[in-house]
């Protein structure tokens, strides 16, 4: 089946340091890949998609790249900021859209000013 | 656009009393999900529905919970009788049904069973 697995959190950094959340699946075909972020008391909003490999997502100075050789799509940002504060899934999508995604159990990031 | 509307924001009962969850997507969107929120399992996949038919309910986790999509417009997830473990957020989402399609998601429904 399909799978989603991310590095474990509450991930602590200071302001303005590179950030780097791992992110590795399991699915069978060609899945799309997909970063959603939660912020306190909100639902999840789309971050970033990549729907094949070496296609690389980009949004708000997030970016992640579709590797299929390593079956990963690690979250990456130059230069975070407090407002990043916030739960961030790492998700798949092996059914055309038609029956949701599959999760990651997310990574809590808290940047400190 | 106003987004999933989910109701209420917030709901506290007691064990063994019913449950009754809300959500409305948005305009256009044909394919609707029920989703879970715990610290112990992340997000789990209760049911979906496409064009108010519901497709795959294996995530549904015992026959106390039942969900409906009357219309386009609005569905509901019961919980009857509640029980403390169900305690959870609960989130709708809805999509356009194709390839790559993005959810949207609502605030969820923090609900609190004692």
């Amino acid at each position: 089946g399909n799978s989603v697995t991310q590095m474990e959190g509450p991930v602590t950094l200071s302001e303005e340091a590179f950030l780097t959340i791992n992110c590795t699946y399991t699915a069978t075909g060609y899945p799309s890949l997909f970063w959603y972020v939660q912020y306190p008391g909100e639902g999840l909003q789309l971050l970033l998609k990549a729907t094949k490999a070496d296609d690389k997502g980009s949004n708000k100075g997030f970016e992640a790249t579709y590797r299929k050789e390593t079956t990963s799509f690690h979250l990456e940002k130059g230069s975070v900021q407090v407002s990043d504060s916030a739960v961030y899934f790492c998700a798949l999508d092996s059914g055309g859209g038609a029956d949701g995604l599959t999760f990651g159990k997310g990574t809590h990031l808290i940047i400190q000013p | 656009d106003a987004g999933v509307i989910q109701s209420p924001r917030h709901e506290v009962t007691e064990m063994g009393q019913e449950v009754t969850l809300r959500c409305k997507p948005i305009s256009g969107h044909n394919s609707l999900f029920w989703y879970r929120q715990t610290m112990m399992r992340g997000l789990e996949l209760l049911i979906y529905f496409n064009n108010n038919v519901p497709i795959d309910d294996s995530g549904m986790p015992e026959d106390r919970f039942s969900a409906k999509m009357p219309n386009a417009s609005f569905s509901t997830l019961k919980i009857q009788p509640s029980e403390p473990r169900d305690s959870a957020v609960y989130f709708c989402a809805s999509s356009l049904a194709g390839p790559d399609a993005p959810l949207h998601f609502g605030n969820g429904t923090r609900l609190t069973v004692t």
